[in-house]
């Protein structure tokens, strides 16, 4: 049972365009959500996140919203350029055990911005 | 700042073989590590977490196992490879619910 889902495996924008990348999810005790962006054969990078007493993040280029009822995030990212082409997953935490925050991925979406 | 490191990079194992992965990280104290696996063409699926020396959990029944020796240095071994070992294979430290991941490893068994 997949509890976060990204429906796009690939996404194309043209350079300056908006990409939104989008997520949803099952699961109502995942508290905190996060985006991650990954190149080939390379970790994943942490690009911005939000808590679900929130609506909307915003950090430069890149902006996530929340809708809850709609158990539903997207990334916005504002002007896309050639560089950001990768993988962005998604991700949402629920604490387990006490102390432990145990985040459970999407398979990914592929963000292709041609110049 | 916080730096996270995995050695190695790439590793071709046969099948049978054992298989230690080293995870170290720099810059923080007590952090909650984690061991992750990307199979080809799939998502990062979660195998182990542990929240502070020899305390391990892990995720999914398998071939593999972890160890946490030091407070920054988290370990994932195996007696024998199989097949389906393969895949690339990311550590990650994390404080509260964001997690942090190092450059990852490679491993092809054959």
């Amino acid at each position: 049972d997949q509890q976060v889902k990204q429906n796009s495996p690939s996404l194309s924008v043209q350079e300056g365009r908006i990409s939104i990348l989008n997520c949803d999810y099952t699961n109502s005790m995942f508290d905190y959500f996060l985006w991650y962006k990954k190149y080939p054969a390379e970790g994943p990078t942490f690009l911005i996140s939000i808590s679900s007493i929130k609506d909307k993040n915003e950090d430069g280029r890149f902006t996530v919203f929340l809708n809850k009822s709609a158990k539903h995030l997207s990334l916005h990212i504002v002007p896309s350029q050639p560089g950001d082409s990768a993988v962005y997953f998604c991700a949402a935490s629920e604490i387990s055990g006490g102390s432990n925050y145990k985040l459970t991925f999407g398979k990914g979406t592929l963000l292709t911005v041609n110049p | 700042s916080q730096t996270i490191h995995q050695w190695p990079a790439t590793l071709v194992q046969p099948v049978g073989s054992p298989l230690s992965l080293e995870c170290t990280v720099e810059g923080t104290s007590n952090p909650n590590l984690y061991w992750y696996r990307q199979a080809a063409g799939r998502g990062l699926q979660l195998l182990f977490y542990s929240v502070g020396i020899g305390q391990i959990s892990s995720e999914v029944p398998q071939n593999l196992s972890a160890s946490r020796p030091q407070d920054r240095q988290f370990i994932l071994s195996s007696k024998k490879l199989l097949l389906s070992d393969s895949g690339f294979y990311l550590c990650a430290w994390g404080v509260a619910a964001e997690q942090y991941f190092g450059p990852g490893t490679r491993l092809t068994v054959t």
